[in-house]
């Protein structure tokens, strides 16, 4: 069985630009997860998404968003990018929001110059 | 707001001995869900073990345990027979259940600040 996806694996980036990353969730999972991992400031939540809906968001601006597609894989934007955002963007799946464990893909690292 | 510490950033075992990862955590739900996941070099988040807080049981996954303490809201995983490929950073994280819905804890997983484990061979 295939695992969590996420592209590109590496992206490079300059203030001000937009990014896109991309994440498949686990076949049959039809909840998405978004977390970034900042050097310093370890994992944080980002989004949830589950069943095209975004369910909960963390404490991020709203140039963050994302969906979720209707054959649940996701989308994570990044808009007027800053140099902090520089990060690595782990995507998480778990089928359905009750009592599932999230299973995470390999990240995005994104390098804003 | 639920918090999670682990207040070793690193720990080194040698080969084949046993190591214990220390986490506490705060939180005034009752009833959620704590998981240890592990982070190699190549930044792949893994599973390693979950734990229900309404089990009282702890859970164990062959060499990896846990010694989960309710009321002292601590949950530290043990590590027998430490490996060579077990040199990673471990994550402890809490996620409250789906009973408790709502709020801005719904859903996401909160993590501690990690621990890097080095394994001598």
């Amino acid at each position: 069985e295939a695992g969590v996806t996420q592209s590109p694996t590496h992206l490079i980036k300059t203030r001000g630009q937009q990014a896109t990353l991309r994440c498949s969730p686990i076949s049959g999972h039809t909840s998405v997860y978004w977390y970034q991992q900042a050097l310093g400031l370890g994992l944080q939540f980002l989004l949830w998404y589950d069943e095209g809906e975004e369910r909960n968001r963390g404490n991020f601006p709203p140039r963050f968003s994302g969906r979720q597609f209707p054959n649940y894989s996701s989308e994570l934007n990044v808009n007027a990018l800053e140099l902090e955002d520089s990060a690595l963007y782990l995507c998480a799946s778990s089928p359905g929001s009750v009592r599932e464990t999230q299973y995470f893909g390999p990240g995005t690292r994104l390098l804003v110059l | 707001a639920q918090t999670v510490t682990q207040s070793q950033p690193e720990m080194s075992v040698q080969e084949a001995e046993t190591v214990t990862l220390s986490c506490t955590y705060d939180t005034s739900e009752s009833d959620y869900y704590l998981f240890w996941y592990k982070q190699p070099p190549s930044r792949q988040m893994i599973l390693v073990i979950r734990q229900e807080a309404y089990k009282q049981q702890n859970a164990t996954e062959n060499r990896f345990s846990v010694n989960f303490q309710k009321a002292a809201k601590s949950f530290s995983l043990k590590i027998s027979d430490s490996q060579l490929g077990d040199a990673a950073m471990y994550f402890c994280a809490y996620r409250i259940t789906p009973s408790n819905a709502g709020g801005t804890s719904y859903g996401k997983l909160t993590f501690g600040q990690g621990t890097i484990l080095t394994v001598h061979p």
